[in-house]
């Protein structure tokens, strides 16, 4: 069974504090995206790669930064939490070409204090 | 550019109706589109998706959609609504010259299936 797991599913941090999610993919998928989930916007694509060690800008990057050494693993770095960066964080993968559908993790709830 | 509209953001209806949930997508080409539904506190699921062939595609838990070229639209439907249907349902939209996959979501719609 396909499986796209986050590393945690409720994070409390503090204003300034570097943060960093974790997203693993179990199906050797090439492409892999990190959102951000707010009431009334959707989803919002902060960045995706699609390979390792590739990455591209989404809509919303700043203030964030990610990172793809293994093709089963993007991490998604925040510098310095800020409180506007308080969200739900999803991350999701596919397999390349483009014609499939993009597998979902459980999400993470982020609380910047 | 590719975009997506979802026109509502709430849709109710009563159990054993039938529902729709409207989209409407921009894209150049021909487009790839898919609907997924979102249960409280989980993430998103995939329900189907139109990428060529029969207008009229089938999915997940009795759903189905119509893609409608002349329209630019991909409304999901259902015969006969439950109450356990009652999520947030969005729709997403691909361009296949994109690079990675990279689909554009609407602002999603909640569905609420009252007894």
């Amino acid at each position: 069974d396909v499986k796209v797991t986050q590393s945690s599913r409720y994070l409390v941090k503090r204003t300034g504090e570097k943060v960093f999610l974790e997203c693993v993919q179990d199906m050797d998928h090439e492409n892999m995206f990190w959102y951000r989930q707010d009431p009334g916007l959707g989803l919002r694509l902060i960045y995706f790669s699609y390979d390792v060690k590739m990455k591209e800008k989404g809509d919303i990057p700043e203030g964030y930064s990610v990172s793809r050494e293994k093709k089963e693993r993007f991490s998604l770095i925040l510098e310095s939490a800020s409180t506007n960066q308080t969200s739900m964080y999803l991350c999701a993968s596919t397999p390349s070409p483009g014609r499939n559908e993009q597998f979902f993790g459980p999400g993470t709830r982020l609380t910047v204090l | 550019a590719q975009s997506v509209a979802q026109p509502e953001d709430q849709v109710n209806v009563a159990e054993g109706n039938p529902l729709t949930v409207k989209c409407t997508y921009s894209v150049s080409g021909n487009p790839y589109l898919f609907w997924y539904v979102q249960y409280p506190n989980r993430g998103l699921q995939f329900l189907l998706k139109y990428i060529t062939g029969d207008n009229l595609v089938k999915g997940s838990y009795g759903f189905e959609a119509e893609f409608n070229k002349s329209q630019t639209s991909f409304h999901l439907k259902k015969p006969s609504a439950l109450v356990s249907d009652s999520a947030l349902y969005f729709c997403a939209v691909r361009d296949p010259g994109t690079n990675a996959g990279k689909s554009t979501f609407g602002d999603g719609t909640t569905l609420t299936v009252k007894p």
